[in-house]
């Protein structure tokens, strides 16, 4: 298994532009997750999905869009990028039906927007 | 909204010393997990403590869920090079609502 995989691994954008990073996860988990990490902060959660055409707001989802057709695919969406998106975006996945709460992460997108 | 609090932000020790991190949450938890994660690297799962009191040990490392259910803590023994990394606390309030709150993490650094 691959786990938790995700594309690009370095983007730099300009101010305005959008972009889609691709998430995808091959452990047939219905829980995913999307998160940001700021330079010596922690993990803030952007948006989350219990399983596929399910989607909700996490701590910070101004400026993002997500979607899930598949259980495969989380893939999240920047409209009009702003510097304040600079980050490491980690995309995670869990399994449901036990109380094993268990994230696993990707290796993550490393996003500058100058 | 529910907040999860760590401390220290960074300790620094020499090979061979303890650490300890703590981790405490605004609200009761129904349960909270640990993760390491290496300079440059990701987020790895290390344990989920439960139950109220619960003490798990993995080697050198100790976790412990606090009576109230609202912190923990990790401590390692004899630390070594290996141990370098962040360390993050994340609280889950509800297990069904598939989320969890992370801590900002207590960046570790071991001197040889």
């Amino acid at each position: 298994n691959a786990g938790v995989t995700q594309t690009p691994k370095f983007r730099i954008l300009k101010i305005g532009q959008s972009m889609t990073l691709q998430c995808t996860q091959d452990m047939n988990h219905n829980y995913m997750y999307w998160y940001r990490q700021d330079p010596g902060m922690g993990l803030k959660l952007i948006y989350y999905s219990v399983g596929a055409g399910i989607t909700d707001k996490g701590e910070v989802p101004n400026g993002y869009n997500v979607s899930r057709s598949t259980t495969e695919d989380f893939p999240l969406r920047l409209e009009l990028a702003a510097p304040s998106q600079t980050s490491v975006y980690f995309c995670a996945s869990r399994s449901t039906g036990t109380h094993y709460n268990e994230q696993f992460f990707g290796p993550g997108t490393r996003l500058t927007v100058l | 909204g529910q907040q999860v609090m760590q401390i220290p932000q960074y300790q620094h020790v020499q090979e061979g010393e303890d650490f300890t991190t703590y981790c405490n949450s605004s609200t009761t938890l129904s349960n909270i997990q640990w993760y390491k994660q290496r300079p440059g690297g990701h987020p790895v799962f290390l344990i989920q403590l439960v139950k109220s009191g619960e003490v798990k040990k993995q080697k050198r490392l100790t976790f412990q869920f606090g009576e109230a259910k609202k912190n923990s803590s990790l401590h390692i023994t004899a630390t070594q090079t290996t141990d370098v990394g962040t360390y993050f606390c994340a609280g889950a309030r509800d297990t069904n609502a598939g989320k969890s709150t992370f801590g900002d993490g207590t960046t570790l650094t071991v001197k040889p």
